[in-house]
C-alpha cells in the first residue's frame, strides 16, 4: 500500500517560509514523491514532485530524504493563497499501463497574516 | 497540460434519482479517473476509465451504482445511481498522460452533490 503520513493542520505566519513534512516509509524504488494542493471548492492541483533528487519549481521546493522514507515540501514565502489542504502521494504503477494516486489525509495549512 | 470541465458545478437531487456528471478534457488522454471526496475527507478513487474497454471500479464501488461511460479520448460521463443522502459528495474527474508515474495528473473543479 501506498501510504504516506502527515500531520493534520499546521500553521505560518505570512511571507514566512512553510516546511510541510511527509513520511513515506514503504516507499519502493520506483515510486514517485507527489504534492498537490487543495484550495477551498476547488479540485486538487499540482505542486510538484521528485525521485530521489530535491526539486525545485516556481511554486515550491522538495526536499526528499536520502533513504527516500521521507519528504518535505517548502514554500519558500506563504501567502494567503497558499492556505491550502496538501496531499503527499506517492504515485506507483498499477499495471497495464496506468497508475494510481492514492491521497491520505493531508495536512492543512493555514496562514495567519 | 489540460483543462478539465465538469458539468454540472453543483446539484440537489432527491433521493432514489440519479444523476449524470459529464468530465470534457481539452485533450486526448488515454485515462480517466473518477474520485469522490465526502464531507472534510480526503479523495477516494472510484474507477479508471479507459477508451474503449470497461472501467475498472475500487473495492467498494460498482458498476451497477456507478456507470461510467468513455465513447471517446476526450469525454466521460459518471453516473451515480439511485441516490441516498450518504450519496452526497464532491464527485471529481482526473485525468493523466501516458500512464507515467513522473508526470503530473490534473483535475476538474468537481461537482458538489447534495442528496435530500
Amino acid at each position: 500500500d501506498a501510504k504516506t503520513t502527515q500531520p493534520n493542520s499546521m500553521e505560518s505566519n505570512e511571507e514566512e517560509p512553510v516546511h510541510l513534512p511527509c513520511n513515506h516509509s514503504t516507499i519502493s524504488g520506483t515510486d514517485y514523491i507527489h504534492w498537490y494542493r487543495q484550495l477551498p471548492s476547488q479540485g486538487p492541483e499540482y505542486v510538484i514532485h521528485g525521485l530521489t533528487s530535491n526539486v525545485n519549481n516556481r511554486m515550491a521546493s522538495l526536499a526528499i530524504a536520502e533513504d527516500r522514507k521521507s519528504s518535505t515540501l517548502i514554500l519558500h514565502r506563504a501567502t494567503l493563497r497558499d492556505a491550502a489542504v496538501y496531499y503527499c502521494i506517492l504515485k506507483r504503477d498499477s499495471g497495464a499501463g496506468s497508475y494510481q494516486l492514492t491521497f491520505g489525509k493531508g495536512t492543512k495549512l493555514s496562514v495567519i497574516p | 497540460s489540460a483543462v478539465i470541465s465538469q458539468k454540472p458545478s453543483r446539484d440537489i437531487c432527491q433521493r432514489g434519482t440519479s444523476l449524470t456528471i459529464q468530465c470534457q478534457v481539452d485533450s486526448q488522454v488515454t485515462m480517466m479517473f473518477w474520485y469522490r471526496q465526502q464531507p472534510g475527507q480526503s479523495l477516494t478513487l472510484i474507477a479508471t476509465a479507459n477508451q474503449g474497454s470497461e472501467a475498472t471500479y475500487e473495492s467498494g464501488f460498482v458498476i451497477d451504482k456507478f456507470p461510467i461511460s468513455r465513447p471517446n479520448l476526450t469525454f466521460s460521463t459518471l453516473t451515480v445511481s439511485n441516490m441516498s443522502p450518504e450519496d452526497s459528495s464532491i464527485y471529481l474527474c482526473s485525468v493523466g498522460h501516458g500512464g507515467r508515474r513522473d508526470t503530473e495528473a490534473f483535475f476538474g473543479q468537481g461537482t458538489r452533490l447534495t442528496v435530500v
